[in-house]
């Protein structure tokens, strides 16, 4: 089945500090990325929406300058958390999905990224 | 407004059989998944529906009801390996985003005891 690989697993930051997760295809293309956040014990809440050589759609709620999603590349899509504070701490996922939308699509995650800001 | 409702908490023995509900309010429909979720890694594909009607793949089951936003996930000869938590999605046709997204439950957490 499709991989979609996600970096680092885990992450610990000084609060200030910026953080770059990467999540990539490995044996698809990836038109669409998803990124999600989850607390503990809360369900997925998805942050953006990224087509690949366009701008990332953000949900209500999601600073666009603080969570800089960069998708330059069929197989490669970034979450960057700048000046990350402790509220930033959580459970960070990738997922895609490979071209237009099948009638019975499925999303392909990413393994997740653990952030804790100190 | 969209909403998904799904059990908090569930307990089963190993060996029987558990059944996870969930009924949901959304604009649109064009899909319910279920998905699998073990403690900090990512959810897992398990089941899609979008007619009405039981799919059965191996040991899980999901069934449909669109009349009345309702779905639910079977699980049989439970396994310890099964402990984890199951969330419930659907694709809501009406979001103004051509992208289809899911909508999801908070998740159900499902305790095995031997």
């Amino acid at each position: 089945g499709a991989v979609v690989s996600q970096h680092p697993s885990w992450v610990i930051c000084k609060s200030g500090t910026s953080v770059k997760i990467e999540c990539r295809s490995l044996d698809f293309q990836a038109t669409t990325m998803f990124w999600y956040r989850q607390f503990p014990k809360q369900s997925l809440m998805l942050m953006a929406t990224s087509n690949e050589g366009s701008k990332a759609t953000y949900e209500q709620g999601v600073e666009k300058d603080k969570f800089l999603i960069n998708h330059a590349s069929l197989t490669l899509s970034t979450l960057t958390v700048t000046s990350a504070h402790p509220e930033d701490s959580s459970f960070y996922i990738c997922s895609a999905r490979a071209g237009i939308g099948g009638f019975n699509e499925k999303l392909f995650f990413g393994s997740g990224t653990q952030l804790s800001v100190l | 407004g969209q909403n998904i409702d799904q059990p908090t908490e569930m307990t089963a023995t190993e060996g029987a059989i558990v059944q996870i509900n969930c009924t949901y309010q959304t604009s649109g429909f064009n899909g319910l998944f279920w998905y699998q979720q073990h403690a900090g890694e990512a959810p897992t594909f398990l089941s899609y529906n979008v007619l009405d009607g039981l799919e059965e793949k191996g040991r899980f089951s999901s069934f449909l009801s669109r009349s009345k936003g309702y779905s639910y996930l079977l699980l049989k000869e439970l396994q310890m390996k099964d402990s984890a938590s199951y969330l419930c999605a659907v694709r809501d046709s009406g979001h103004v985003d051509s992208n289809y997204q899911l909508i999801w439950g908070a998740g159900t957490k499902l305790i095995i005891k031997p």
